[in-house]
């Protein structure tokens, strides 16, 4: 099962309009990360989310961390093209076995600005 | 500037053959990690170490292997590889466990014919 829940999966907006994705967990976590990719490209991280409640922003990207730690979104303000691309959350979570975490992924959402 | 690099960028190989990706980082980092991502599916975790000689299996671990001789390396064999392994492969690293960033590498195509 996907420990990490990315909604939605893929998305199309217009040029100057506003878009959430989120992500969710069943478990606590540690740490919640948000990365872009462009197609056949690596992972660039955007921004990482530690304390419950936590916001944090860059440019017209805003993410927010629940008080419980178990679900995140990120927030695009008056979206533009270099928006477009596919956006994934990362997060620590325990390993099943107990002891140290690892570091999974959500299976990302797909954003297309229309022009 | 520190990196993290993997090679080969594109790789054609044929079913039964051992396959060796190259993942090499600058920022002597602790953590390394191997993902694969497929569509969808997105990024599922392979394998992962916590230093040198430290080596845990990921979610989809069978049919591969790593070893960590070396602060800066981690690289992932194949053994043996077969056309479910044709994916593009991802190297992170990060510098302690929790609560810090991961590095991603550009990846490495690996189709199985």
């Amino acid at each position: 099962s996907q420990e990490l829940e990315q909604s939605p999966q893929s998305l199309i907006v217009q040029e100057g309009k506003n878009l959430t994705i989120n992500c969710t967990s069943s478990k606590t976590l540690y740490g919640l990360y948000w990365y872009k990719q462009k197609y056949g490209e690596g992972l660039i991280f955007l921004m990482m989310l530690q304390k419950g409640g936590e916001e944090k922003s860059h440019e017209k990207i805003t993410a927010k961390l629940d008080e419980k730690k178990q679900q995140s979104s990120l927030h695009i303000t008056a979206s533009q093209p270099s928006h477009a691309g596919i956006y994934l959350c990362g997060a620590e979570l325990p390993l099943t076995q107990g002891g140290s975490e690892k570091l999974v992924f959500g299976k990302g959402t797909k954003l297309t600005v229309n022009p | 500037d520190a990196e993290i690099t993997q090679s080969p960028r594109h790789k054609i190989t044929e079913t039964g053959r051992q396959v060796t990706l190259a993942c090499h980082q600058t920022w002597n980092h602790n953590n390394m990690f191997w993902y694969r991502q497929d569509l969808g599916h997105g990024l599922r975790l392979i394998h992962y170490s916590y230093g040198v000689q430290d080596t845990n299996k990921g979610e989809v671990s069978d049919g591969y292997s790593v070893s960590r001789s070396n602060t800066e390396d981690l690289p992932l064999t194949l053994e043996s590889a077969a056309s479910s392994q044709t994916s593009v492969y991802f190297c992170a690293s990060s510098y302690r466990q929790g609560n810090t960033e991961a590095f991603f590498g550009q990846g490495t195509r690996l189709t199985v014919v």
